[in-house]
C-alpha cells in the first residue's frame, strides 16, 4: 500500500497564530486526498477533500477560510489551520488512496494554547 | 444521512473471539472496510470487501447492510479503537464512531 506521511507530528501553538500541517505520499501519486479531524473520544470526520491543481471541496460546517488546502503536486498536500483557537485543538489525519482503499498518514496533534 | 453506526464498546477476554458489528445507511455504498486505531498512529486497514473475507486473525462477515468484524483469539495487545467505513465508489470513507475493544486477562 502506498506510505503517507505527516509533518509535524505535534504541535502547539497559541492562540491566534497559523500552523501548517503536511501531508506526503511518498510513492503513490495522490490526485486526491481527504483531510479528517478527530476530536478526543469521537471518529474520524472528514473536514475535505484535496485536489490536485484545483481547489478542494469542503464538508459542511468546515470553513474553507479557516482551513486552507493547497495541492499543488501529486504528492504534496498542506492544510493550514488560520487564527488558530484552542477549539481548534484536535487530532488531524490526512489520507490518500485509490480503488476504494484509504492510506492514512500517522496523524498530527495540534494543541492551541 | 449517510452515516455508518457501530456500538461504542466492546468487552472480552483473552484467547476468546470478540465480534463487532457495524451497519449503515450509506446509499450505493457497497464495500466494507474494517480499520485498527491506536491514538496517534495511523488507522491501520485489517480487512475490507463486499464480501467475507479473512486476513489472519481477523475475520469480515458482508451482508448488504452490515458487517461485523470478528477477532479470533483475541490478546490484550488487540484492545485498540476499531472503525468500520464504508464509501461510494470515488469518494471519502464514512467512518462509524469507532468501538474501543477492552480484554481482560
Amino acid at each position: 500500500g502506498a506510505v503517507v506521511s505527516q509533518h509535524p507530528s505535534w504541535v502547539i501553538c497559541k492562540s491566534g497564530t497559523s500552523v501548517k500541517i503536511e501531508c506526503r505520499s511518498l510513492d503513490f501519486q495522490a490526485t486526491t486526498m481527504f483531510w479528517y479531524r478527530q476530536f478526543p473520544k469521537q471518529s474520524l470526520m472528514l473536514m475535505a477533500t484535496s485536489n490536485e491543481g484545483s481547489k478542494a471541496t469542503y464538508e459542511q460546517g468546515v470553513e474553507k477560510d479557516k482551513f486552507l488546502i493547497n495541492h499543488a503536486s501529486l504528492t504534496l498536500s498542506t492544510l493550514t489551520v488560520t487564527s488558530a483557537h484552542p477549539e481548534d485543538s484536535s487530532f488531524y489525519i490526512c489520507s490518500t488512496g485509490t480503488g476504494g482503499e484509504q492510506y492514512f498518514g500517522p496523524g498530527t496533534r495540534l494543541t492551541v494554547t | 444521512k449517510d452515516q455508518v453506526f457501530q456500538p461504542s464498546t466492546v468487552a472480552s477476554s483473552e484467547g476468546a473471539v470478540v465480534e463487532i458489528f457495524c451497519n449503515h445507511s450509506v446509499s450505493n455504498a457497497y464495500n466494507f472496510f474494517w480499520y485498527l486505531h491506536f491514538p496517534g498512529c495511523a488507522p491501520r486497514l485489517l480487512v475490507k470487501g463486499s464480501k467475507p473475507s479473512q486476513q489472519g486473525r481477523y475475520n469480515m462477515t458482508y451482508e448488504r447492510f452490515s458487517s461485523s468484524l470478528l477477532i479470533l483469539q483475541v490478546r490484550e495487545a488487540d484492545a485498540a479503537v476499531y472503525y468500520c467505513a464504508c464509501n461510494q465508489a470515488g469518494t471519502a470513507l464514512i467512518f462509524g464512531k469507532g468501538t474501543t475493544l477492552s480484554v481482560s486477562s
